[in-house]
């Protein structure tokens, strides 16, 4: 499995931005970044994706070091609704996603 | 907006009964996948499928296992001789095409007694 390395947990107040990193020193070169969140008692949800270049889309944004060992997701502005384990996750091209422990994002209203 | 839907929500089971969960995958999409949640762990991936057969799978999915794509819109899990071990939330995914977003469902939760 491609290996990542968050951040156990992290707090945030509410409606500040929060910045989630990653680490991922073994990344090859066609190992898409994936970012995913499980709110409790729910199923995963995307949250965003990239290759090389940063991404936004209107959930957050994605910001890639030029070498692709690590990468950050950006909330803008956090929300009670965010609370939630935030996985980033190489994929490997087969599309199989393999889950780390995440980042348990803790918002502070 | 398009969802993956998953049933049943719950299955109470006794070991070394087969159960089958089922998935309906959103309707274009061409990548189905399972993956398991025992109870404060993380999500691990079982398998993958595609063109009518798998693709990938991992080691936890074993003989006791199957997939199956029995008409255009169904996806199911098949396993065969539950053990307690089983108990999991299973959920489905699906994704238009390699390497984009993957849709969840909610999930089965599956609890051998």
């Amino acid at each position: 499995d491609a290996k990542t390395t968050q951040p156990n947990s992290m707090e945030s107040n509410e409606e500040e931005p929060v910045h989630l990193p990653c680490n991922h020193s073994t990344i090859s070169g066609t190992d898409y970044i994936h970012w995913y969140r499980q709110l409790p008692s729910q199923g995963p949800e995307y949250v965003i994706h990239g290759l090389t270049s940063n991404v936004n889309n209107r959930m957050a944004s994605l910001a890639i070091a030029e070498d692709r060992k690590s990468s950050t997701l950006i909330l803008h502005r956090a929300t009670l609704r965010d609370a939630a384990v935030y996985y980033c996750i190489l994929e490997t091209g087969a599309n199989n996603l393999f889950f780390g422990t995440g980042t348990r994002l803790t918002v502070i209203p | 907006e398009p969802e993956v839907t998953q049933t049943p929500s719950h299955q109470v089971t006794q070991m070394g009964q087969e159960v089958i969960l089922r998935c309906v995958p959103i309707s274009n999409h061409l990548y189905f996948y399972w993956y398991r949640q025992i109870l404060g762990q993380k999500v691990e991936f079982l398998v993958s499928f595609y063109n009518n057969e798998i693709s990938e799978k991992s080691e936890i999915f074993d003989d006791q296992f199957s997939v199956e794509r029995p008409d255009g819109s169904n996806f199911t899990l098949k396993i065969r001789s539950t053990k307690l071990e089983d108990s999991a939330m299973y959920f489905c995914a699906s994704s238009e095409v390699r390497s984009t977003e993957a849709f969840f469902g909610q999930g089965t939760r599956l609890t051998v007694v």
